[in-house]
């Protein structure tokens, strides 16, 4: 059974850091992996997909990395800013395609 | 807007009463996922369905049923027999295929049992 962990589980930092947020999986037999992003009491906003096939994707500040063998994703944001606090989250699709496993999240606030 | 919608965004349960939350998607996704999220947790899926008229259990598939009448729609039933159904309810839809496109969400809706 498929086991997503994401480490830290809180992360505050001050305005202007570069951070990354640590994503682990259990299975590498996967198809690809998301992140995810989500406020308070507001539902998922996709941020980044990497395909199985893929090492990396960027989107603004935002660059997601992909080690499938070793069962790990990162997630980097530079020159954080207060509107980036949120609760992170990442899921992986496995082989079967009928399903996406999700992290427990790692909650980021960003202070001025 | 192409998109998920869910509805209601809040909705409060007495004890023993079936309620339906709606989920309705117009982005011609061919799957379609229901997750509970409690606090501080991640999500655990409830039921999906990849087809019309199919859908496979999940993790936590006890004191809830679901249909898939049309490909648009995938709304969730909680029963009188799921004991703790206070939670935020996310759905979820994406297309299925050798690549698998993202998965996206809907709002959520927060069931409340009074």
């Amino acid at each position: 059974k498929q086991e997503v962990t994401q480490i830290p589980a809180a992360l505050s930092v001050p305005e202007g850091e570069n951070l990354v947020l640590n994503c682990s999986f259990t299975d590498s037999a996967i198809y690809n992996l998301q992140w995810f992003r989500q406020d308070p009491g507001k539902g998922l906003t996709s941020l980044l997909l990497i395909q199985s096939s893929q090492r990396e994707q960027t989107s603004g500040r935002l660059n997601a990395s992909l080690d499938k063998s070793s069962g790990r994703s990162t997630l980097y944001i530079a020159a954080s800013q207060p509107g980036d606090s949120a609760t992170y989250l990442c899921a992986v699709r496995g082989t079967s395609g009928s399903r996406l496993t999700f992290g427990e999240g790692t909650q980021l606030t960003v202070n001025p | 807007d192409g998109g998920i919608t869910q509805s209601p965004k809040y909705l409060f349960r007495k004890e023993g009463q079936n309620v339906t939350l709606s989920c309705e998607q117009n982005l011609n996704h061919d799957a379609m996922y229901w997750y509970r999220q409690d606090p501080g947790q991640g999500l655990r899926l409830i039921y999906y369905s990849q087809i019309v008229n199919d859908f496979q259990k999940g993790d936590i598939a006890e004191g809830y049923s679901v249909s898939r009448e049309k490909k648009e729609s995938f709304p969730l039933t909680v029963t009188s027999a799921q004991k703790n159904p206070t939670a935020f309810y996310l759905c979820a839809s994406s297309n299925k295929g050798v690549s698998h496109t993202e998965a996206f969400f809907g709002q959520g809706t927060r069931l409340t049992v009074v």
